[in-house]
């Protein structure tokens, strides 16, 4: 059974710019959430998506978006790069829409911004 | 505001040295904690769900435990294999996440 899929792994991008992440989850699982990884302030929720809609989503700017699509598979946006996005960006599948902490994590996509 | 808040940060055992590491919470009505164990360069892994105070639950030479407020991860005879980022995190709504603790178990 294939895990959690990110991709690309690693990128750099200058401020500025704009990012589009992508995530694989499961087979069979419909739910993806998303957070940010930094040494100081650690793992961040971003947002979490069941079935195509958004059902959660954290303390982060507008600059920030995602969306999921009917196969579950799901992108996240992040425009106008600032410096402090460096960061790893970690997508996690589930079989439910909340109700279970037990996540199924890729192995991130690790982002630099210069 | 910490909500959920790991200590030690970072843990340096020898091999077989038993230690305890704690996730302290401050929100009532506490709808589960979760254990995860993160290597470098991948993503956190799942280990454990507790859901009610005096629960338990164990895992080769890991042990997981839960009271009102905290939850304690204990790891028994470790092994260098056991060295990685320990992360715990409750669930209100969404996952909130600990900043960890980093083991470190030298041979």
């Amino acid at each position: 059974k294939a895990g959690v899929t990110q991709t690309p792994r690693y990128l750099i991008k200058t401020r500025g710019q704009q990012v589009t992440l992508s995530c694989s989850p499961i087979s069979g699982h419909r739910s993806v959430s998303w957070y940010q990884q930094t040494p100081g302030q650690g793992l961040q929720f971003l947002f979490e998506y069941f079935s195509e809609t958004q059902r959660n989503k954290g303390n982060f700017p507008g600059r920030f978006s995602g969306r999921q699509f009917s196969n579950s598979r799901s992108e996240m946006n992040v425009s106008t790069l600032e410096l402090g996005d460096s960061a790893l960006y970690l997508c996690a599948s589930s079989l439910e829409a909340r109700g279970t902490g037990e996540l199924f994590f890729g192995e991130g996509s690790r982002l630099t911004v210069l | 505001e910490d909500q959920v808040t790991q200590s030690p940060e970072a843990l340096r055992l020898q091999e077989g040295e038993s230690s305890s590491l704690n996730c302290s919470y401050t929100v009532s009505g506490l709808r589960g904690l979760f254990w995860y164990r993160q290597d470098p360069g991948k993503g956190p892994e799942f280990l454990f769900t507790l859901y009610s105070a005096g629960e338990e639950k164990e895992k080769e030479r890991l042990k997981a435990t839960l009271t009102k407020k905290e939850s304690f991860l204990h790891i028994t005879a470790p092994k260098p294999e056991d060295s990685a980022t320990y992360l715990c995190a409750v669930q209100w709504g969404r996952l909130v996440f600990g900043k960890g603790t980093k083991l470190t178990v030298n041979p």
